[in-house]
């Protein structure tokens, strides 16, 4: 079964400094690959996704991230971080023979001002 | 387009009865809706998938006559937390497939339940 392994538990970075969230995925087949971002005790929201195509993809609030098959990694990066990015960050993967979507454990992402 | 209504966003309840949150696709028809667990600071946990018109798909080590779960129709999804104990206590949230044409399936979650059992 495809799977995701997030690199870092807790990412701390100043105001205005480069964020980067770590995801390296496992599939049999062409993943479909996601970012969400979880705010406490709230659903999750979708940052951005990779299906097919271009592989640099552009999300909301300035994030991006690039599938890189030979290295099975699907990165998250924002050039500058604000104080409103503290928050929890899923990185996922699903495949296109059975649907269902595995998250990754999860990076608390620090804004120090 | 594609949202889904989640109920209730929090509930408490005692010991040994059991709970039903509902998952409903306002916009669209969801064949497949999963559910998942989220334990404080930890990841989503896929329990089961759960199909219209046919018995759900559970992962392993989920107890299926605890967690029951309905879709019987293409707008509801309903898990029901049977003789609820103070360890089933936690964050439960739906998820939906639409269908977005040349771009892949799209996923789209539930606000999430907060439960808690006392």
């Amino acid at each position: 079964a495809q799977s995701v392994t997030q690199l870092g538990s807790h990412v701390s970075v100043s105001e205005g400094a480069l964020v980067l969230l770590r995801c390296n995925y496992s599939s049999s087949v062409p993943p479909y690959l996601f970012w969400y971002v979880q705010y406490p005790n709230q659903g999750l929201q979708l940052l951005l996704k990779y299906t097919t195509g271009a592989t640099l993809v552009k999300g909301i609030n300035g994030f991006e991230a690039e599938f890189k098959k030979s290295e099975t990694s699907f990165h998250l990066t924002k050039p500058s971080a604000h104080m409103s990015d503290a928050a929890e960050y899923f990185c996922a993967v699903s495949e296109s023979h059975n649907n269902d979507m595995r998250f990754g454990a999860g990076t608390r992402l620090t804004v120090k001002p | 387009g594609a949202v889904v209504s989640q109920h209730p966003s929090r509930v408490i309840c005692k010991s040994g009865t059991s709970v039903k949150i509902e998952c409903r696709s306002l916009d669209f028809q969801a064949t497949t809706m999963f559910w998942y667990r989220q334990f404080p600071k930890q990841s989503l946990m896929l329990m089961a998938t759960s199909n219209e018109g046919s018995k759900a798909t559970y992962e392993q080590g989920v107890e299926k006559d605890k967690f029951l779960i309905n879709h019987a129709s293409l707008t509801l999804s309903t898990l029901t937390v049977t003789s609820a104990h103070p360890e089933d206590s936690s964050f439960y949230i739906c998820s939906a497939i639409y269908h977005t044409g040349d771009r892949g399936p799209g996923y789209t979650f539930g606000s999430g339940t907060r439960l808690t059992v006392v």
